[in-house]
């Protein structure tokens, strides 16, 4: 069965701080990709990067960063040097190589950074 | 570049009537996704194309529920006598392909959809 869960529902933290999102996922396939998106308040769902299973190495992108332990089914999402605007919800999502397009949604973390 | 676009982005229905949702998505992608997005059900796929032909509707809900992609640039989703029910955002997403490479969705800004 595939799955993906997101255990915190909201986080809060200062202003220039780092933050990590969890993420566990379940999986049967051996080759899987795993995508971190965030929702702004007004709506829009924006890519922010991304981790093919058969990478070892950890993604970046600008101050967007994933800690990925595959032995544990762990897809982490590290925001470094926080700004206001980073305040959204961030859902974690995966999909099968063998499933071709279906995307399987975490249930999303709020963040709120605080000034 | 511009994204994926989505027209009207607030329509407001009276219960019976038809609303149909427009998409665009971005030029040289094959792959176009319809979701709904509520606060208790969370993202639901809906449906999917590739290459402007439908793959997959198993998320659409059956009757009243009609997507279509007639050419390459747009997509619709068509809700026939809309029911209170109905009321969430629509997105449109699009990729370059899907299979066995790591292609992400882009999502158009969505139509938010509130039912009298």
């Amino acid at each position: 069965a595939q799955k993906v869960t997101q255990t915190q529902t909201s986080i809060s933290v200062m202003e220039k701080t780092t933050v990590t999102m969890d993420c566990v996922y379940e999986t049967q396939d051996s080759s899987y990709f795993l995508f971190w998106y965030k929702q702004t308040a007004s709506g829009e769902i924006v890519f922010l990067i991304r981790q093919d299973s058969y990478k070892k190495e950890n993604a970046t992108v600008g101050h967007y960063s994933l800690n990925f332990q595959k032995p544990k089914s762990s897809i982490g999402l590290i925001i470094t040097a926080t700004q206001i605007e980073d305040s959204a919800v961030y859902f974690c999502a995966m999909r099968e190589a063998d499933s071709n397009y279906q995307l399987i949604w975490g249930s999303g973390t709020k963040l709120i950074i605080k000034p | 570049n511009a994204g994926v676009i989505q027209t009207p982005r607030h329509k407001v229905t009276g219960k019976g009537q038809e609303a149909t949702l427009w998409c665009e998505p971005i030029s040289g992608h094959s792959a176009v996704f319809w979701y709904r997005q509520t606060i208790v059900q969370g993202l639901e796929f809906l449906t999917y194309f590739r290459n402007q032909a439908p793959i997959d509707d198993s998320g659409m809900p059956k009757e009243r529920f009609s997507a279509q992609m007639p050419n390459q640039s747009h997509s619709t989703l068509k809700i026939q006598s809309t029911q209170p029910q109905d009321s969430a955002v629509y997105l449109c997403a699009s990729s370059l392909g899907t299979g066995g490479s790591s292609y992400e969705q882009y999502f158009g800004p969505g139509t938010r959809l509130t039912v009298l």
